[in-house]
């Protein structure tokens, strides 16, 4: 059964800090995997997809990298902002048959302080 | 990008009553649709896979008649919580997904819906 963990379940840092969210799943038998931001009583909001195939991706100042081997993804942030503040989840896409189901891990809840 | 909306955002019911939440994709066709609940503090938890015109999948644990999903058009899926009771407050969301969306696999969320059963 696909377990994801995140690391550090919270995280404080001053504007302007590079910072680094680490997800792993226990099963490299993945599909792909969705970085997504969740401000508190909304919805998600993607951030970046990496296929399976895939190293990394980058949007702006967020840059994903997947290691499939070792089970692991980072989410990079660069320049980090106050509006930066909000929980980031992590999903896996299953390995098999393209279900699209999603494992979600707890998330990162981040705060950006000015 | 691609846009889904669910209705309503929020809704206070009495227990035992039931209460019906839309989930529509806006500008795609979405051939699955997927229903998470999260629990304050908690992560997203699956709860089924809609597919247009045939019965959605459930996930284990997941009691399919008190959460009845209908999935009747490639933009529209519905979750009905029967007799409601206050263990099923939660926070409701859906996502859609289509292989027409520009990313093969990627899925487009919903804005959620607060459920709250006195």
């Amino acid at each position: 059964k696909q377990e994801v963990t995140q690391i550090p379940a919270a995280l404080s840092v001053p504007e302007g800090e590079n910072l680094v969210l680490n997800c792993s799943f226990t099963d490299s038998a993945i599909y792909n995997l969705q970085w997504f931001r969740q401000d508190p009583g909304k919805g998600l909001t993607s951030l970046l997809l990496i296929q399976s195939s895939q190293r990394e991706q980058t949007s702006g100042r967020l840059n994903a990298s997947l290691d499939k081997s070792s089970g692991r993804s980072t989410l990079y942030i660069a320049a980090s902002q106050p509006g930066d503040s909000a929980t980031y989840l992590c999903a896996v896409g299953g390995g098999s048959g393209n279900t699209g189901k999603l494992i979600f891990g707890q998330g990162t809840t981040l705060q950006v302080k000015p | 990008g691609a846009v889904v909306s669910q209705h309503p955002s929020w809704v206070i019911c009495k227990s035992g009553t039931s209460v019906k939440i839309e989930c529509r994709s806006l500008d795609f066709q979405a051939t699955t649709m997927f229903w998470y609940r999260q629990f304050p503090k908690q992560s997203l938890m699956l709860m089924a896979t809609s597919n247009e015109g045939s019965k959605a999948t459930y996930e284990q644990g997941v009691e399919k008649d008190k959460f009845l999903i209908n999935h009747a058009s490639l933009t529209l899926s519905t979750l009905t919580v029967t007799s409601a009771h206050p263990e099923d407050s939660s926070f409701y969301i859906c996502s859609a997904r289509s292989l027409l969306a520009g990313v093969l696999n990627e899925q487009f969320f919903g804005p959620g819906t607060r459920l709250t059963v006195l």
